[in-house]
């Protein structure tokens, strides 16, 4: 998986609930990314990074906040966890040096579930 | 908006076969595709990637084609093997957005 881990792998919790996802890659690369996987839906993005500090939102990003404080940490909040939000979290990495390239790797997956 | 998308949700072949994998798209300024496996409880793993000055692009038993005419990209498997069993999804990118991906289709090898 590219040199990139997520915790937890596993995590039931309650509506209401906060939920953080850390993802910790040893790549060094410059972008991060979080995506979410449901039937019928494919993997969309919730938010990415482009460097420390710098963060912005993807195509789901309503009721999940993101911060990176280090290169190789990108944490995935839920401040109030959902039932819509159930679903497998996976984060990616890509370094963007080869120009319009934009090859992403991914890890293992968090599968959450909120009852 | 647009998106990429797969013509079968699943293909099922013999052991042996070549498998043919379609994708179409409908963004004719992408220029960059990838095609990504993703086997069950794991995260897509990276196959193979075209840009869109390149018609076709070999790897181990691996081709991908691009037609951009019809704005259409496959992916080829030769001599299938169960271990090939997963989705595959393909996705695409315009330089300087986010990568967009398809719903996936499931490759099933029988022996």
């Amino acid at each position: 998986d590219a040199g990139i881990t997520q915790s937890p792998r596993h995590k039931v919790t309650e509506t209401g609930t906060p939920v953080t996802l850390r993802c910790h890659q040893t790549e060094n690369h410059r972008y991060m990314y979080w995506y979410r996987q449901d039937p019928g839906h494919g993997l969309r993005l919730i938010h990415y990074s482009y460097g420390v500090k710098d963060t912005d939102k993807g195509e789901v990003s309503d009721g999940y906040s993101v911060s990176r404080s280090k290169t190789e940490d990108f944490l995935l909040t839920l401040e109030s966890a959902t039932s819509s939000q159930t679903s497998v979290y996976f984060c990616a990495i890509s370094s963007r040096t080869s120009g319009p390239t934009d090859t992403q790797y991914f890890g293992p997956g968090t599968r959450l579930t909120v009852l | 908006g647009e998106s990429v998308g797969l013509h079968l949700p699943t293909l099922s072949v013999q052991e042996g076969d070549n498998s043919i994998i379609n994708c179409a798209y409908s963004n004719s300024a992408s220029d960059y595709f990838i095609w990504y496996k993703q086997e069950s409880g794991k995260g897509p793993q990276f196959i193979i990637d075209i840009r869109s000055n390149m018609d076709k692009r070999q790897g181990q038993r691996v081709t991908v084609l691009l037609n951009k005419t019809v704005k259409h990209l496959s992916l080829q498997i030769a001599a299938t093997q169960p271990g090939d069993s997963a989705v595959y999804f393909c996705a695409e990118n315009m330089a300087g957005t986010a990568l967009i991906f398809g719903k996936g289709t499931t490759l099933s090898v029988s022996s």
